[in-house]
């Protein structure tokens, strides 16, 4: 099975930062990468699929890039809303894999 | 509006068996593969099961395989998993998703399923 490795596990940050968050796969997953947001006692959200596709609806300050085994989640210019638990997924393999997740707190 | 329901949550027993729905709406259902998500207390999002649009192509993750049994009736919009032989570790929220580009782009609420005795 393919391992996803995020990092760092916690992230704290201020209101206007740039923030960046990395998962790495044990093996190459091309582009097949997604990312999610979720709050406490909420579902989580798509932000970004195949690597570095911004879903609708989710503000430009979200970007994603990367390819083949290491891959970045940026937030540019953090915003209240922004803090959040974040996790990447692989669906490149017959099974689906999440990353551990990258909590985003308040500095 | 997209929207997953999650029902059949509950309390059962180690050993014992449950079924969870997701009724779907909003959205042409057969079209779109489909997923169970979990998530224990406090933990991370764990991926279940997936399950094509005709329901011929399903994958489970190693944890659950040969216990769990995920299908869908695309007349009646419906997801669903039949849970046996469930252990204190299958504790978790449930999420039914429905996946689109190999992502999951919508969430149900989920249900609470808690084996205890």
């Amino acid at each position: 099975d393919i391992q996803m490795t995020q990092s760092p596990s916690t992230l704290s940050a201020s209101v206007g930062d740039r923030v960046t968050i990395t998962c790495r796969a044990s093996h190459s997953i091309s582009i097949w990468l997604a990312w999610y947001q979720q709050k406490p006692g909420k579902a989580p959200k798509l932000l970004i699929y195949r690597a570095s596709s911004l879903e609708s609806g989710v503000p430009s300050r979200f970007s994603g890039s990367g390819s083949g085994t290491e891959f970045t989640l940026t937030i540019n210019s953090l915003q209240p809303d922004d803090f959040a638990t974040y996790y990447c997924q692989q669906y490149n393999s017959y099974s689906r894999t999440f990353g551990q997740g990258t909590k985003v707190e308040i500095k | 509006q997209v929207q997953l329901v999650e029902s059949g949550g509950g309390l059962v027993k180690p050993g014992g068996s449950l079924r969870l729905s997701c009724a779907a709406s909003g959205f042409t259902f057969s079209d779109y593969y489909m997923s169970w998500i979990r998530q224990a207390p406090g933990k991370g999002l764990e991926w279940v099961s997936y399950i094509s649009t005709s329901g011929n192509t399903i994958y489970y993750a190693d944890s659950v395989k040969g216990r769990f049994t995920i299908s869908r009736d695309n007349a009646k919009n419906s997801l669903f998993l039949q849970m046996n032989s469930l252990r204190a570790e299958d504790t978790a929220v449930y999420y039914c998703a429905r996946d689109r580009a190999r992502a999951s782009d919508c969430w149900g609420q989920g249900t609470l399923v808690t084996v205890s005795s």
